[in-house]
C-alpha cells in the first residue's frame, strides 16, 4: 500500500517562530487532506489540498501532487498550535502519517 | 465545515460485554463512514470501510465478527466491539464523507470515544 512520511517527527518552537511540516507520498493520491489533533484527540480539518496552495490566517499548505509531497506552513506560532499534525492521503483509502508533535512554548 | 457527531466519548465496560459506539453526519449525507483507532502516541490506523447499504470492507488483521459495523442510513453508522477484552482498550475514531460528482470530497471526523475494558 501507499507509504505516508510525515518529518520532523518532533518539532519544538519558541512562540512566535514559523515552521514547516511535510508529508511525502509513495504514489498518487486522489486528495490530500492536513490535520491538527487536539489534546482531547479530536481531529480538526486543517485543509483538503489534493493539489495547488491555500491559506487560513497564519496557516498556509502547499500540495506538489507531480513531486508526492504537501507541505504545512505555521506562522508566529502560538502556544494554542500545540499538538500533533497529521497528513492523510487517499489512494483508495485513507492513510494517514505518523504525525508531527509541535510544542510552542511562550 | 461538516459536522460528524460520535457517541459517546468514553465508555468503560467489564471484559466480555459488547459495546455500542455510534457516529452521525449531522449537515450532510454520508455514503462512505471510516472507522479508525488509534493506540497512544501513534497515527490513525484504518479499521473498516463502510458504504451506505453495503457490507463494511475491512482492513488485514481486523477481524469481523469482533468489530462488527453497521451503515444502515446516509447519516449512521455504528461500530459494535463484541466480547471486549482489555487488549481492545483504545481510541475509536470515525470520519464520514460523500460524493460530489463521482468524486470523494473532503473527509469530516467525530470527537473519538476513547474505550476502557477492565
Amino acid at each position: 500500500g501507499i507509504q505516508v512520511e510525515q518529518s520532523p517527527p518532533d518539532l519544538i518552537l519558541q512562540e512566535g517562530a514559523n515552521s514547516t511540516l511535510r508529508c511525502n507520498f509513495s504514489d498518487s493520491v486522489n486528495n490530500l487532506q492536513w490535520f491538527h489533533q487536539n489534546p482531547w484527540g479530536q481531529l480538526i480539518n486543517l485543509f483538503y489540498i489534493p493539489s495547488g496552495t491555500k491559506q487560513n490566517g497564519r496557516l498556509s499548505a502547499t500540495t506538489v501532487a507531480t513531486e508526492r509531497y504537501s507541505l504545512l506552513y505555521i506562522s508566529s506560532s502560538q502556544t494554542t498550535d500545540s499538538g500533533v499534525y497529521f497528513c492523510a492521503v487517499d489512494a483508495g483509502k485513507s492513510t494517514f502519517g505518523d504525525g508531527t508533535t509541535l510544542t510552542v512554548k511562550p | 465545515g461538516a459536522v460528524v457527531s460520535q457517541h459517546p466519548s468514553w465508555v468503560i465496560c467489564k471484559s466480555g460485554t459488547s459495546v455500542k459506539i455510534e457516529c452521525r453526519s449531522l449537515d450532510f449525507q454520508a455514503t462512505t463512514m471510516f472507522w479508525y483507532r488509534q493506540f497512544p502516541k501513534q497515527s490513525l490506523m484504518l479499521m473498516a470501510t463502510s458504504n451506505e447499504g453495503s457490507k463494511a470492507t475491512y482492513e488485514q488483521g481486523v477481524e469481523k465478527d469482533k468489530f462488527l459495523i453497521n451503515h444502515a442510513s446516509l447519516t449512521l453508522s455504528t461500530l459494535t466491539v463484541t466480547s471486549a477484552h482489555p487488549e481492545d482498550s483504545s481510541f475509536y475514531i470515525c470520519s464520514a464523507r460523500t460524493t460530489f460528482g463521482g468524486a470523494n470530497t473532503e473527509a469530516f471526523f467525530g470527537q473519538g470515544t476513547r474505550l476502557t475494558v477492565v
